[in-house]
């Protein structure tokens, strides 16, 4: 059985601040995992991908995630954060034994003037 | 390259009513997937095809939804009744390498389905 948590089903933050969004993992055997954005009326978007290369993964738009086993974790950050970063972004898990895209709950990212 | 099309983008229906959505993959793209978004959750997969043939629908509540995907390329999810806790987006995906695990999903702008 594979399944992702996100914490924090909202983050605020100013513009210019750090952008930090959880995810972890569950998966009986290495997974594969992805962030994806969905901004308003749209549908999802793909930031970034791991797929067991290397361990930190940089995306579109000055996204970047690490995948870190130890804690079976892997956020998403961004250094600065942008008017446009404003949406709802999702974690999601894939793994070997199966062909299922699990989703997290997703985290509502605010960006404040 | 155009995205992945669906329609209708809205549809408000009366519950045991029935209901159908469409999707057209991105050209060439073997694998589409069918999700059902319901508001404040993440996606959950209804249904995937390859090609023409159904990969996973263990998900798909069988008594009352179908999919079909006839040549392969354009896909139908139908619901009939339908039910209040239908209501949901219901997002298509497609992708291009058949049997890759990691390869990306393209999502296109999903039909939000309000049942009354």
């Amino acid at each position: 059985a594979q399944s992702v948590t996100q914490l924090g089903s909202h983050v605020s933050v100013s513009e210019g601040a750090l952008v930090l969004l959880r995810c972890n993992y569950s998966s009986s055997v290495p997974p594969y995992l992805f962030w994806y954005v969905q901004y308003p009326n749209q549908g999802l978007q793909l930031l970034l991908k791991y797929t067991s290369a290397a361990t930190l993964v940089k995306g579109i738009n000055g996204f970047e995630a690490e995948f870190k086993k130890s804690e079976t974790s892997f956020h998403l950050t961004k250094p600065s954060a942008h008017m446009s970063d404003a949406a709802e972004y999702f974690c999601a898990v894939i793994n070997n034994a199966g062909n299922m895209l699990t989703f997290g709950g997703g985290t509502r990212l605010m960006v404040k003037p | 390259e155009a995205g992945v099309a669906q329609s209708p983008r809205y549809k408000i229906i009366e519950k045991r009513q029935s209901v159908a959505f469409w999707c057209n993959p991105i050209s060439g793209h073997a694998t589409l997937y069918w999700y059902q978004q319901i508001l404040g959750q993440g996606p959950k997969l209804l249904i995937q095809f390859q090609n023409n043939g159904v990969v996973d629908d263990s998900q798909l509540p069988k008594d009352r939804f179908s999919a079909e995907r006839l040549k392969g390329v354009d896909s139908t999810l139908k619901i009939q009744p339908a039910k209040l806790e239908d209501s949901a987006v219901y997002l298509c995906a497609s992708s291009l390498i058949p049997d890759q695990h990691t390869d990306t999903q393209y999502f296109g702008p999903g039909t939000r389905l309000t049942v009354l």
